[in-house]
């Protein structure tokens, strides 16, 4: 059964850099067939993707965060995470982590999430 | 970037009832080479991440009870709740990956009348 969890500070200080991983049990991160994701979410609002890691450390981010997002991959301990830097408190949200399938035509929906961590900035 | 447009907001349907949401994408996430619709839909419990119900528009995920239905192509979907349950209320989402950045619509919240 694949899980993923994030982990991580649940408080960061403005302006500072918000770090948080997502481990992967159950399903390599290598391999080429899933893309790993970020998505937030700010409580009680809607969902907003942050960026995606996929075959080989490629990454792909949000316009609108690009400039202070990184997205990596760490293979030898299966986990992938997020670096989100110069933080205010609008980027107080849930941090979810997913999985999104690689397909013959390009991507496909996420079809397993992490449970979230809640990050205040503050 | 693809704006995702779902209506209405919320909705209070009857147990037993149909339950129908619309989203509508601000372009079209049909990709011709293969005729897919890049599209899905996504139930939100509270306090829990979102779940997969619809992919390629219309493929119901493994698991998901066939009183879960999605329909349409280009820039108009629909999710319909056939006879609502009570396990059913949540919020909903439908959500692009036919472009970078992925976009999802703002949430339709499912309730009981």
């Amino acid at each position: 059964q694949v899980q993923l969890q994030e982990s991580g500070p649940g408080l960061v200080k403005p302006s500072q850099t918000l770090s948080l991983t997502c481990t992967v049990s159950g399903n390599s991160i290598t391999g080429g067939i899933y893309y790993w994701s970020w998505i937030r979410q700010p409580a009680g609002k809607g969902l907003e993707w942050i960026g995606r890691i996929y075959s080989t450390g490629s990454t792909d981010y949000n316009p609108s965060l690009k400039s202070r997002v990184t997205i990596s991959e760490d293979p030898s301990k299966n986990e992938f995470s997020l670096r989100l830097s110069s933080v205010t408190a609008t980027d107080t949200a849930f941090y979810y982590c997913a999985r999104g399938r690689v397909v013959s035509g390009g991507f496909d929906a996420f079809d397993i999430w992490g449970q979230g961590t809640m990050v205040t900035v503050s | 970037d693809i704006v995702m447009t779902q209506s209405p907001d919320s909705l209070a349907v009857s147990l037993g009832e149909r339950a129908t949401i619309n989203c509508k994408s601000s372009q079209s996430v049909l990709y011709s080479s293969n005729n897919r619709n890049y599209f899905a839909w996504y139930q939100q419990k509270p306090g829990q991440p979102p779940k997969l119900l619809i992919y390629w528009a219309s493929t119901r995920e493994s698991g998901v009870p066939d009183r879960f239905s999605g329909s349409g192509s280009g820039t108009d979907f629909t999710l319909t709740i056939s006879s609502l349950q009570p396990e059913d209320v949540a919020v909903y989402y439908c959500q692009q990956y036919y472009s970078s950045p992925l976009t999802f619509g703002q949430g339709t919240k499912v309730e009981i009348k």
